[in-house]
């Protein structure tokens, strides 16, 4: 089945450790990208990566890092996590070029405390 | 960057009802999409539509990409109907902007 999974769906942490989330695709896709969604602001990008080793900073990029070592993964990593960070975080993936259907993950609900 | 701007934000509906949803954007787009996030929170892809008009089922839409909207209707609609719809848009690079969403309740 093509999908795109992230794990884990539900962390509960605490401000400054580090933690990351996973996405992967399986649907051989160049291009993946990292949401957080917030009550009233629908989704807001944050890092995108076009392929392998590349990779750019989306809306709201501050205090998020990102990598692309494999064409099917694309880590979401929080550094120092502060409360300001919980939300939900979605993963999607697309065929590189513009006008194309992006699919998205199931969602990753983090709370700092 | 582009604005998405959907209307109405909320509204409830009696089932067996239909619906209208807007999206108006601010900039040419080559791509668009509706999602529906159901209460579990996950977004479901409902249509590809830059331009035209699909139907699936009980939903179709239109994108009027020259005038800058979209439009997602919903006949019939069913309890299982409730939740957020988005509209993304996309312009000559790889980021979407999404609307903030409409909330659909449907009552029985």
């Amino acid at each position: 089945e093509a999908q795109v999974t992230q794990n884990p769906r539900y962390l509960i942490t605490v401000t400054g450790k580090k933690l990351t989330v996973t996405c992967s695709q399986n649907m051989n896709h160049e291009y993946m990208s990292w949401y957080r969604q917030d009550p009233g602001l629908g989704l807001r990008q944050i890092y995108y990566s076009m392929n392998v080793e590349v990779t750019d900073k989306g809306d709201v990029p501050e205090g998020y890092k990102v990598s692309r070592k494999e064409k099917r993964n694309f880590p979401l990593i929080l550094e120092s996590p502060s409360p300001n960070q919980t939300s939900l975080y979605f993963c999607a993936s697309k065929v590189w070029d513009f006008d194309n259907e992006q699919f998205f993950g199931p969602g990753t609900r983090l709370t700092v405390l | 960057g582009i604005q998405v701007e959907q209307s109405p934000p909320d509204l409830i509906l009696q089932e067996g009802a239909n619906s209208t949803l807007r999206c108006n954007f601010s900039d040419s787009v080559n791509n668009l999409q509706w999602f529906h996030q159901n209460p579990w929170g996950q977004l479901i892809n409902l249509f590809y539509i830059p331009s035209g008009t699909k139907q699936n089922g009980r939903l179709s839409a239109t994108t009027v990409a020259t005038e800058r909207y979209s439009l997602l209707y919903i006949s019939s609609s069913q309890t299982t109907d409730s939740g957020v719809y988005f509209c993304a848009v996309g312009h000559n690079n790889n980021d979407m902007r999404f609307g903030a969403g409409t909330r659909l309740t449907v009552k029985p």
